[in-house]
């Protein structure tokens, strides 16, 4: 089992519409959660973190975390053009493992 | 406001040569550094990390290595280079917080290293 999975994608989201990413982790005992965005060929940028359950709001992005069920999502509201990137999902364990990521294309 | 800087941008390098990348990190002292390697259409593998001068460790068995010589200067190196160790290469850095607080991490640029 890998330690942090996401969907591959690519998800295709209208201008406007809500697109919704997904996350799961296998070591219960992970305290923090990241957000990256990679535009391609470019290097990660964070995006936000979370350790607590529940919802974290900034700006247009929301990320939720459920501890108990080991998933952590990524809500990004009135989506742009400018957000069609991979996504990439991190929980910090005894270092950062990352996912695969998430490709999410915009369609104008 | 920290800056996080790598070099070169772009390598094309032939099987059996040897390598060196340096990373260096602006704006902040005693940082965490480390090295990813993310291959095409992959996730990112973390190679090393160092918490200090002279402080590395090993994630990957590998022929890779890593070196802090100063504080804010960590340089991934190989003697031969392997057609396998194609990809980008990835530098970030954090600052250790406590309160609770997660330790972030924020990425240099990144070298693209196409081996032939």
């Amino acid at each position: 089992q890998k330690e942090v999975e996401q969907n591959s994608g690519p998800l295709s989201v209208p201008e406007g519409a809500i697109a919704s990413l997904n996350c799961t982790y296998s070591d219960r005992g992970s305290q923090s959660f990241f957000w990256y965005r990679q535009y391609s060929g470019k290097s990660p940028e964070l995006i936000m973190f979370i350790y607590s359950n529940g919802d974290k709001e900034d700006g247009r992005f929301t990320a939720q975390l459920n501890k108990a069920s080991q998933y952590v999502s990524l809500l990004i509201r009135d989506s742009q053009p400018s957000d069609s990137a991979t996504y990439l999902c991190a929980v910090e364990g005894y270092k950062l493992s990352f996912g695969a990521g998430t490709t999410v294309t915009v369609r104008a | 406001s920290q800056t996080i800087h790598q070099w070169p941008a772009t390598l094309v390098q032939p099987v059996g040569s040897p390598l060196s990348l340096e990373c260096t990190v602006e704006g902040t002292s005693n940082p965490n550094l480390y090295w990813y390697r993310q291959a095409a259409g992959r996730g990112l593998q973390l190679l090393f990390y160092s918490v200090g001068i002279g402080q590395i460790s090993s994630e990957v068995p590998q022929n890779l290595s890593a070196s802090r010589p100063q504080d804010r200067q960590f340089i991934l190196s190989s003697k031969k280079l392997l057609l396998s160790d194609s990809g980008f290469y990835l530098c970030a850095w954090s600052v250790s917080v406590r309160g609770g607080r997660p330790d972030t991490q924020y990425f240099g640029p990144g070298t693209r290293l196409t081996v032939l």
